[in-house]
């Protein structure tokens, strides 16, 4: 079975500096997506950035980046120039496919608090 | 075109009583998927339907819990006789029949408290 692992519980960082989110994971499939969630204080899950596997570039939105390494299996999310509304916890997830569709791990997750 | 919707937002129910949770997919969307969020923790996977059909079930627990996915109206989650170990907040997702975008789309979550 896929396991992800956030190793780090909380984080902190000033405004408008960079800070890097850490997230491995466990599998033995070739093909699968990797995501980073954002979930704010209101609890609504929302996508922050994909990223293909067969895909070697890192994925980048805006501030947001991430460096894949598929070998290490690793897939960490570089936030630039933060921002007080980053603030939340942030959630990575493996998805693998079943029947046509993704089923989603999440790990425990990072709770980003922004300092002003 | 409107979100994921869910209701309730927020329901209490008394240990032994019935909880039913709703989730409306995405227009366009035939695929449903729920997961549970403990305090402090992230999102577990429990099941996975598509119209009148459970694809995956794996994440649900043996006892109390059901799932269903109608032709016609919302996805239901059902969980019979709650336990203060229910206490969580259920999210359900959806995503079209089409995987190009691999993505699913969240609801705001429903928070089930158990007194």
């Amino acid at each position: 079975a896929q396991t992800v692992t956030q190793s780090q519980p909380e984080m902190s960082v000033q405004e408008a500096e960079t800070v890097t989110l850490s997230c491995t994971y466990d599998t033995s499939e070739s093909d699968y997506y990797l995501f980073w969630y954002k979930q704010p204080p209101s609890r609504q899950m929302i996508l922050v950035i994909r990223q293909e596997a067969y895909k070697q570039q890192n994925a980048t939105e805006n501030r947001f980046s991430v460096n894949f390494q598929k070998a290490a299996k690793s897939f960490s999310l570089k936030i630039s120039d933060s921002q007080l509304g980053d603030a939340a916890m942030y959630f990575c997830a493996y998805g693998s496919f079943i029947q046509g569709a993704q089923k989603l791990v999440f790990g425990q997750g990072t709770r980003l608090t922004i300092n002003p | 075109n409107a979100g994921v919707m869910q209701n309730p937002r927020h329901l209490v129910r008394r240990r032994g009583q019935e909880a039913r949770l709703r989730c409306s997919p995405m227009k366009g969307h035939s695929h449903v998927y729920w997961y549970r969020q403990l305090p402090e923790e992230g999102l577990k996977f429990m099941v996975y339907l598509q119209k009148e059909n459970i694809i995956d079930e794996s994440g649900m627990p043996k006892e109390r819990f059901s799932a269903e996915f109608p032709k016609e109206g919302p996805s239901i989650l059902r969980i019979q006789q709650v336990v203060r170990g229910d206490s969580a907040a259920y999210f359900c997702a959806s995503s079209p029949p089409s995987m190009s975008s691999y993505e699913q789309y969240f609801g705001p979550g429903t928070r089930l408290t158990v007194t």
